[in-house]
């Protein structure tokens, strides 16, 4: 087990609407990274957090926004909801001072 | 230039064979190579990483080979098992801690 948890596991949403997700990571963890895993594909790279800001973006619209808070808990936010966000939406946690990725199991985000 | 090439898209082994999967990159700012195995319905877990100053790292039945000057990079998996059946995924992070992954590999391993 990695310590990572995530809810929640699946989330059904409809086009337009906001969703948000939840990530808990263990004590000193302070970098928290999210990223987007469609059916068939690898882990694509969101954004991450360290100490709470936010540091370091990839090539996702600004409809998809995060929070990182002091007890090691974050959130991914995705406004105005598109089929094609339906995805597998994992976080991952880095202890510090390594390099280290550890995954939660994933939230499975369904947008009719 | 950030893509992380696999091969092959999946593969068949019988067990108590090798498994090999391959990857290449572009990019020679990365600095950290590492593999994840992952289970359907399960986050990706972390096999076995490697950094560009050694060539082979072995952890158990699991070795990364690794070609600085090709910009590539292999995991085998020796004495593969059934309970090894699984999608493997390649990444490279460099010093901003973003992975790129590559696009999985998804092995299946017969008694």
């Amino acid at each position: 087990e990695t310590g990572v948890t995530q809810s929640p596991t699946h989330l059904i949403k409809t086009r337009g609407q906001q969703v948000t997700l939840r990530c808990s990571s263990q004590s000193g963890h302070n970098t928290v990274s999210w990223y987007q895993q469609a059916l068939g594909q690898g882990p694509q790279f969101i954004f991450q957090y360290y100490r709470e800001e936010e540091n370091g973006r990839g090539n996702f619209p600004p409809r998809f926004s995060g929070l990182q808070f002091p007890n090691y808990s974050s959130e991914l936010n995705v406004n105005a909801l598109e089929l094609d966000d339906s995805a597998l939406y994992l976080c991952a946690s880095t202890p510090r001072g390594t390099d280290t990725q550890y995954f939660g199991p994933g939230t499975r985000l369904t947008v009719l | 230039q950030q893509q992380v090439k696999q091969s092959p898209q999946s593969l068949i082994v019988q067990k108590g064979g090798i498994s090999i999967i391959n990857c290449a990159y572009e990019n020679t700012a990365f600095d950290y190579f590492p593999w994840y195995q992952q289970f359907p319905g399960k986050g990706p877990a972390l096999l076995i990483a490697i950094r560009p100053d050694v060539s082979e790292k072995k952890e158990g039945r699991f070795t990364i080979s690794f070609n600085k000057s090709a910009k590539q990079f292999s995991l085998h998996i020796m004495d593969s098992q059934p309970g090894d059946s699984a999608t493997y995924f390649c990444a490279a992070g460099d010093d901003t801690d973003k992975l790129i992954f590559g696009t999985g590999t998804r092995l299946q391993v017969f008694p």
